[in-house]
């Protein structure tokens, strides 16, 4: 059954820590997305890459977040140092744009919830 | 700006009651629209979509249509049970395949 895989599931971190979060998208996909789940804000997209190479990070704060594709069987969001409003819960999604308009399904991983104390 | 507005949360029904989510949504063209559904502990999941004008999605027993006159894509569903209980997003989409998600619904459904 293929699926998005994140880790860690869970973290818990003291602010000004390094904090490092990891997908592994589905097989094939060529898409992959990381968006931040907050009660206030709901679901924000952070950065997003296709074919490994950046699309767009606009909604990522850049002075202490950063996003990679070390390889296509991996995507890392990478936070430095750690805040307590970066609390949140942490998505990656990943997909295959279909025919001309791209439209396709996400498929989503079950976040990784940060917690910065 | 561009985006993606969804009712208020929560709602709250009794199993087998009928179920409207509204969703409305701005922008130019004619984007593509979803419904996702979010498990406790999980990630999303697409419920439905509908690619283009007067298209309606359907799946589980939902649907929703996708009206241009109205700008809306809400979800509906004749006869809701306790499982249907869960958080329930619109999105649109938007360049470069990326989703723009509303702020979600929690439904809660009661024996």
């Amino acid at each position: 059954d293929a699926r998005v895989t994140q880790t860690p599931r869970h973290k818990v971190t003291e602010m000004g820590q390094e904090v490092t979060m990891r997908c592994q998208p589905i097989l094939g996909h060529n898409t992959v997305f990381w968006y931040r789940q907050t009660m206030m804000q709901g679901l924000e997209l952070l950065a997003y890459f296709r074919n490994r190479a950046p699309l767009d990070d606009s909604g990522m704060p850049k002075d202490r977040f950063s996003a990679e594709m070390p390889d296509a069987t991996l995507a890392t969001l990478k936070i430095q140092p750690s805040e307590p409003r970066d609390s949140a819960v942490y998505f990656c999604a990943s997909g295959l744009p279909t025919g001309g308009t791209g439209t396709g399904e996400l498929f989503f991983g079950e976040g990784s919830r940060l917690t910065v104390l | 700006g561009n985006s993606v507005t969804q009712m208020e949360g929560p709602v709250t029904l009794s199993e087998e009651a009928f179920l409207t989510i509204n969703c409305t949504y701005t922008a130019t063209g004619y984007p593509s629209l979803f419904w996702y559904v979010q498990y406790p502990g999980e990630g999303l999941q697409l419920l439905l979509k509908a690619t283009k004008a007067d298209d309606k999605g359907s799946n589980k027993g939902f649907e929703a249509t996708y009206r241009k006159e109205t700008t809306s894509f809400h979800l509906e569903k004749g006869s809701v049970q306790v499982s249907d209980s869960a958080v329930y997003f619109c999105a649109r989409e938007d360049s470069g395949y990326a989703l723009n998600f509303g702020k979600g619904t929690s439904l809660l459904v009661t024996p």
